[in-house]
């Protein structure tokens, strides 16, 4: 069974600083990775996606991949109250082209 | 922007009732799933389907089944509706390998 593991948080970040979420995987030869971000009650928003090793820069968002490692983050950098949100880590797999979600993050960001 | 519409926002059905719940893409993605969300549980997949005709059983298919008889339209279907399926149904699309784009979700009452 396929697995992508987050945390869930909270996270509490004060306003201004750097937010760093992270998203572990267990399949190795997983290609596609994605952040989605979740107010409540809304649905998930692709904020992010990344595919090879290294990183990924959009306005306040970096995505950050290590295939070897298994690992992909999310760093924003001047967090505002407005990024307080669940972030959702998803993985492509490899073998049906479907997406693993991980549970989600829930991020606070304080005034 | 690629935009997935669904039904419905709010709905409130009563229990043994045959529910329909619709989406409809504009994108003409091969790709459109089902998924329901619930509190601590995350996204889980109903079903899935890669193209007209084809629908393929996700990780909890019990108690739904799914239409796709145009590329554009995939319903989801109650056969007899019970409180356990009180959730947050959303839909999404995809073109092939590329991120998910969710529908704003029907959040679904059974009483």
């Amino acid at each position: 069974q396929k697995e992508v593991e987050q945390n869930s948080g909270p996270l509490s970040v004060p306003e201004g600083a750097i937010a760093s979420l992270n998203c572990t995987y267990s399949d190795r030869v997983s290609q596609s990775f994605f952040w989605y971000r979740q107010y409540s009650g809304k649905s998930p928003e692709l904020i992010m996606s990344i595919y090879s090793n290294g990183d990924k820069e959009d306005g306040r968002f970096t995505a950050q991949l290590n295939k070897a490692s298994q690992y992909v983050s999310l760093l924003i950098r001047d967090s505002q109250p407005s990024d307080s949100a669940t972030y959702l880590c998803a993985v492509i797999e490899r073998s049906n082209y479907q997406l693993i979600w991980g549970a989600g993050t829930k991020l606070i960001i304080k005034p | 922007d690629v935009k997935v519409t669904q039904s419905s926002r709010y709905l409130v059905k009563r229990t043994g009732e045959k529910v329909f719940l619709e989406c409809v893409q504009d994108m003409d993605h091969e790709n459109m799933f089902w998924y329901r969300q619930d509190p601590g549980l995350g996204l889980r997949l109903i079903y899935f389907s890669y193209d007209v005709k084809m629908k393929e059983k996700g990780d909890i298919p019990e108690g739904y089944s799914v239409s796709r008889e145009k590329k554009e339209r995939f319903s989801l279907i109650l056969e007899s509706a019970s409180t356990n399926q009180t959730s947050m149904y959303l839909c999404a699309s995809r073109p092939r390998g590329g991120g998910y784009t969710f529908g704003s979700g029907t959040r679904l009452t059974v009483v």
